[in-house]
């Protein structure tokens, strides 16, 4: 079984520029969901998808960042215009909701360095 | 709100020695406890979790019990490897939405 996939591992970029960051979960898992890890602390959710729709983005900064998942497959994150504090490893992890063990699925995650 | 507080790292071990990394909650209700490990250059992975007080979720020779009169899920292992080198983050879902709550994590090193 594929885990989940995520691109690119690593982005470098200038502040005020934007990034985007894919992430392709494991095939049949409805939700979704993509977390902020900055060195030094725990991974902090972002937003959650159940398919399709938005199940939680109240930590999403949605002044510069953008999510979606229109198909209810895979699903971007947008940063625009990028901050300092934007450096972080960005995290997307799946789960399957009808065998739901509660066990979250997470890519390698994108490492973000903004200059 | 919720919260995981976890000892803090890196801790370093010689093979063999037994472990233990503290992990301590609060959250409202009863929550579900998980330990995840993220091995060097990997993703985060379910190491064991516990569903309810009383609860001993074990794996791979690790093990942790969920005390709720002390609200902690301590991570503890017998002797370990060199292999078990990794962080390892404590974290808590409770109330719907099946959002984790996650500790800054805890560094592991273990040498020869």
């Amino acid at each position: 079984e594929a885990g989940v996939a995520q691109s690119p591992r690593y982005k470098i970029i200038e502040k005020r520029q934007s990034v985007a960051f894919w992430c392709n979960p494991i095939s049949g898992h409805a939700t979704l969901y993509w977390y902020q890890q900055i060195l030094g602390q725990g991974p902090k959710l972002l937003i959650q998808f159940q398919n399709n729709g938005v199940v939680d983005d109240s930590q999403l900064p949605k002044d510069r960042f953008s999510a979606e998942r229109l198909k209810g497959v895979d699903s971007t994150l947008k940063i625009q215009p990028a901050k300092l504090e934007d450096s972080a490893v960005y995290l997307c992890a799946s789960r399957d909701r009808v065998i739901n063990t509660g066990e979250l699925f997470f890519g390698e995650g994108s490492r973000l360095t903004v200059l | 709100g919720n919260s995981v507080t976890q000892m803090e790292g890196p801790v370093t071990l010689s093979e063999e020695a037994f472990l233990t990394i503290n992990c301590t909650y609060t959250a409202t209700g009863y929550p579900s406890l998980f330990w995840y490990v993220q091995y060097p250059g990997e993703g985060l992975q379910l190491l064991l979790k516990a569903t309810k007080a009383d609860d001993k979720g074990s794996n791979k020779g690790f093990e942790a019990t969920y005390r709720k009169e002390t609200t902690s899920f301590h991570l503890e292992k017998g002797s370990v490897q060199v292999s078990d080198s990794a962080v390892y983050f404590c974290a808590l879902r409770a109330g719907g939405g099946n959002k984790l709550t996650f500790g800054t994590g805890t560094q592991l090193k273990v040498e020869l």
